[in-house]
């Protein structure tokens, strides 16, 4: 079936660095592809999402382009805060009988930021 | 503020027992989603109602069930509780929106301890 792989963290960064979280897919068809963010005792928010081939995503300085020929779907943010510190998740759209639908979830990438 | 509620916030109970946890979608969105989030097992998606049908199954256990109401809000039912149920219980809803149907947008969550 469908699924998602990313990058084990954790991932520690200093303020202002660069952001890379890989993510890479398998599908047998062409799902949406999105990224979620869970700040520490949080719930999960809807970071950006990407519907098709050359598709970029963006929100909040941070950004993902859906690479089809690579099925990748990487995170990337130019300077980061200490407030970006959380876990990231990439999930893909994967469409069941019945005209349902679910996300499935990569297993998440923890980032922390230091000043 | 996803516009999502889930009720209670947290709940604490015996093994054997039986819950309820409750959950409002956003306004206008007509599919729910519950998810449960554990350290081993990750994000993983249980069931979806669509404006009361069931429309997708996800790996929920027979000892688990949901349901959606005429005002579109839903219930998860978790009997026969064990000691590996205890998790985050995330309701997700969809519909409406300019991202589009398959965006999900997710509650604050449950979190349920078994004793």
């Amino acid at each position: 079936g469908d699924s998602v792989t990313q990058m084990e963290g954790p991932v520690t960064l200093s303020e202002e660095a660069f952001l890379t979280i890989n993510c890479t897919y398998t599908a047998t068809g062409y799902p949406s592809l999105f990224w979620y963010v869970q700040y520490p005792g949080e719930g999960l928010q809807l970071l950006l999402k990407a519907t098709k081939a050359d598709d970029k995503g963006s929100n909040k300085g941070f950004e993902a382009t859906y690479r089809k020929e690579t099925t990748s779907f990487h995170l990337e943010k130019g300077s980061v805060q200490v407030s970006d510190s959380a876990v990231y998740f990439c999930a893909l759209s994967d469409r069941y009988s019945n005209s349902g639908y679910a996300l499935n979830f990569g297993k998440g990438t923890s980032l922390l930021v230091t000043p | 503020d996803s516009g999502v509620t889930q009720t209670p916030k947290h709940l604490i109970t015996a093994t054997g027992q039986r819950v309820t946890l409750r959950c409002s979608p956003r306004s206008g969105d007509l599919s729910v989603y519950w998810y449960q989030q554990s350290l081993d097992q990750g994000l993983q998606f249980l069931i979806q109602y669509y404006n009361g049908e069931e429309r997708a199954k996800g790996n929920i256990l027979e000892r688990f069930s949901a349901q959606q109401f005429p005002d579109l809000h839903s219930e998860l039912n978790l009997s026969s509780l064990e000691l590996g149920d205890s998790a985050l219980y995330f309701c997700a809803s969809s519909g409406t929106g300019t991202l589009g149907t398959d965006t999900q947008y997710f509650g604050p969550g449950t979190r349920l301890t078994v004793l």
